[in-house]
């Protein structure tokens, strides 16, 4: 499995502030996913960010609200912009192991309040 | 209705109990089949992957798939309490979109 850490692990913010969630992956991957997690709920697909390119946006999420980098194979970065109370949730980065089954594999996540 | 869906629990065994955690999926084209183990503040763990059809095991954990009734489980047997977690399924199809689609989750408790 691919070794996935996120910074920081928990914040505390104030509306109208942004907050930038990091991801750093142990071996270069292509496929990288931050999904967004509410309390209590499944996972939601926020975008895909292939290094390289733009990152493609699920329906409902936008590149000013959550603008990420791909700068390179092992790392991403995505910020939450403008935050209001209902964007407090836990927000993990996933990567795509290539190979047979192209399995997933998710951060530990960043856990986000906004006051 | 969702894509995806799956009974939210919780649920509560007795330790040593067979479980039987269950999904259904309304889209056909759905090819790859993982379930996830989420301990609480922690990130999802991949526990169990199938591709198409059939049956998988995996120590004391068995997947199956069942596309013609667009159903999957994860069976655990001789339940622990170190088992109690959200049981999340996944799916996604074989071309396209390489996101999972997931279902709710189930919240497992083994009673010691």
């Amino acid at each position: 499995s691919a070794v996935i850490s996120q910074k920081p692990s928990r914040d505390i913010c104030q509306r109208g502030t942004s907050l930038t969630i990091q991801c750093q992956v142990d071996s270069q991957v292509t496929m990288m996913f931050w999904y967004r997690q509410q309390p209590g709920q499944s996972l939601t697909l926020i975008a895909t960010a292939n290094q390289g390119s733009e990152a493609t946006y699920e329906s409902g999420f936008v590149i000013d609200k959550f603008p990420i980098s791909r700068p390179n194979l092992t790392f991403s970065t995505l910020t939450v912009s403008n935050m209001s109370p209902e964007d407090s949730s836990i927000y993990l980065c996933s990567v795509e192991r290539q190979g047979f089954y192209n399995e997933q594999f998710f951060g530990p996540g960043t856990r986000l309040t906004v006051l | 209705q969702k894509e995806v869906e799956q009974d939210p629990g919780p649920l509560s065994v007795p330790e040593g109990a067979i479980v039987s955690l269950n999904c259904t999926y309304s889209n056909s084209a759905f090819q790859y089949f993982m379930w996830y183990r989420q301990y609480s503040r922690k990130g999802p763990e991949l526990l169990m992957y199938t591709y198409s059809s059939g049956n998988k095991e995996d120590g004391r954990f068995t997947a199956q798939v069942d596309k013609s009734s667009k159903y999957i489980s994860l069976f655990i047997r001789d339940s622990q309490p170190s088992d109690s977690a959200t049981y999340l399924c996944a799916m996604r199809a074989d071309t396209g979109r390489r996101a999972l689609t997931f279902g709710s989750g189930t919240r497992l408790q083994v009673q010691p």
